[in-house]
C-alpha cells in the first residue's frame, strides 16, 4: 500500500464507450501524475498536476482528458479510444513536483480497449 | 532530442553485485532517478541524484556523471527478490520525467 488507490483495477471498454479513471492520494501531496505504460516501451508521463493546476502536457491526444478537483483527486476521461491505447494508466502522486521528490505509484488501471 | 538508454536484460548470481548503466541525451537536465517495478506491481522509488557522486541506500547506490551523461544503479548482496525490472528517469525540466525502457533483472540462486 503506498497511499495511492485506483479504481477501477481493470476496465474493458469499447472505442465508442466513454468512461473515467479515478485516483485518489492519502499522503497529503501536491502534486499527481498520469502515465501509460504499454508493453516493450517506457513510462510515458501524460499529465502533471501541482496544486490542482496541469502544468505537463505531453501531446497526449484530446480523447484523454484528465481533471483534478482537488489536491487528493486525479481523475482521467477517456472517450472514443483506439485498441492502441490498451495499456497500463499508473497515477503517481508526491510532495511537490521537483525531481527530489519520491513519487508515490498507485497499482494502475489494466485497461482494454476493443 | 530527448531519450535515455540502458540494457535490456542483466542476469546475475544471488549474493553477488550488478551494475545498470544509464545513458541519457538531453538539453536540459535536473537530476537522474532510479526505480523498481515488480511484475505486476508499481513502480518503486529508489534514488534521486541531481549532482555527481555517489548516493548510498543500503545494498543500493547510484551513480551520477553529469559531464558524461551517465549514470548507474548498483545493487550488492543480491536476493531472489531483487528480481524485477529498474527504470532510469531523467527530470528535463522541474516537472517533466522521461523513462527509459527498463532493465529486467533476473538473478539466479
Amino acid at each position: 500500500e503506498t497511499g495511492v488507490t485506483q479504481t477501477p483495477r481493470h476496465l474493458v471498454m469499447g472505442m465508442t464507450n466513454k468512461k473515467s479513471l479515478k485516483c485518489e492520494q492519502h499522503l497529503g501531496h501536491n502534486a499527481m501524475y498520469w502515465y501509460k505504460q504499454s508493453a516493450k516501451k517506457p513510462l510515458e508521463l501524460m499529465f502533471v498536476y501541482s496544486l490542482e493546476e496541469r502544468v505537463e502536457n505531453n501531446s497526449v491526444p484530446s480523447r484523454f482528458s484528465p481533471e483534478c478537483p482537488n489536491s487528493s483527486h486525479l481523475f482521467l476521461h477517456l472517450h472514443t479510444l483506439q485498441p492502441e491505447d490498451s495499456a497500463l494508466y499508473l497515477c503517481a502522486s508526491s510532495q511537490d513536483i521537483a525531481g527530489s521528490y519520491e513519487q508515490y505509484f498507485g497499482p494502475g488501471t489494466r485497461l482494454t480497449v476493443t | 532530442g530527448q531519450s535515455l538508454e540502458q540494457p535490456s536484460e542483466v542476469t546475475a548470481v544471488e549474493g553477488a553485485i550488478v551494475q545498470i548503466n544509464c545513458t541519457y541525451q538531453t538539453s536540459g537536465f535536473y537530476g537522474l532517478s532510479w526505480y523498481q517495478q515488480h511484475d505486476g506491481g508499481a513502480p518503486t522509488f529508489l534514488s534521486y541524484n541531481a549532482l555527481d557522486g555517489l548516493e548510498e541506500t543500503g545494498r543500493f547506490s547510484s551513480f551520477l556523471s553529469r559531464s558524461d551523461s551517465y549514470g548507474y544503479l548498483l545493487l550488492q548482496e543480491l536476493q531472489m527478490k531483487d528480481s524485477a525490472s529498474y527504470f532510469c528517469a531523467f527530470y528535463s525540466s522541474a516537472s517533466k520525467i522521461i523513462f527509459g525502457s527498463g532493465t529486467r533483472l533476473s538473478i539466479r540462486p
